[in-house]
């Protein structure tokens, strides 16, 4: 089992462009997570899904969008990044316990 | 005011000690305690998880949780250098609730 899948691992993008996180986990777990995580301020949800079809904000939703395409799969879509959207990008994934794929290194410039 | 409070740290402890980890939290409906440790540059890795009152061992670590208190503690024996990672605590609250509550982590050091 590869658990919890991100790609890109790293992206530069310019202020204005926009750009798709894609997870994916073959856990079979019902719920997924996006976080961000910057230094002192710990990790932030962003959004996440508690089963397929349905999403839910969390902390920081603003400037961001997702997609649970399907059990597996549940994106995040940044429409016109920002350089406060600089950051590193989890997804998770949980059934009763809560897994993390490795991260996604995002710099806005 | 946070849910989920840790020292920042550094906690620094010499090689072979027990390094004890704090977390306190606000919320008295949590029903469930985990506890991730991260390497720097890496994402979060789950250590242990407790649901009941008292100790819970996984060879080197114990959790400790006391829910009349609202803390939740992990405690690392005979510790690494390897052991060198920020900690961080995360709760769920009961209610089938569906979303962790993680503090800000404690960074642990552990020194030769």
């Amino acid at each position: 089992n590869a658990g919890v899948t991100q790609t890109p691992k790293f992206q530069v993008l310019k202020t204005g462009q926009s750009m798709t996180l894609q997870c994916a986990q073959d856990m079979n777990h019902n719920s997924m997570y996006w976080y961000r995580q910057d230094p002192g301020m710990g990790l932030r949800l962003i959004y996440y899904s508690a089963s397929e079809g349905t999403t839910d904000k969390g902390e920081v939703p603003n400037g961001y969008n997702v997609s649970r395409l399907n059990k597996r799969e549940f994106s995040l879509r940044l429409e016109s990044a920002a350089p406060s959207q600089t950051s590193v990008y989890f997804c998770a994934s949980r059934q009763e316990t809560q897994y993390f794929g490795p991260g996604t290194r995002l710099l806005v410039l | 005011q946070k849910e989920v409070e840790q020292n920042s740290g550094p906690l620094s402890v010499p090689e072979g000690a027990i390094a004890s980890l704090n977390c306190t939290y606000s919320d008295r409906g949590s029903q469930s305690f985990f506890w991730y440790r991260q390497y720097s540059g890496k994402s979060p890795e789950l250590i242990m998880f407790i649901y009941s009152n008292g100790d819970k061992e996984d060879g080197r670590f114990t959790a400790q949780l006391n829910k009349a208190s609202q803390y939740v503690s992990l405690l690392i024996r005979d510790s690494q250098p390897s052991d060198s990672a920020t900690y961080l605590c995360a709760l769920l609250f009961g209610g089938g609730g569906n979303k962790l509550t993680f503090g800000t982590g404690t960074q642990l050091k552990v020194e030769l």
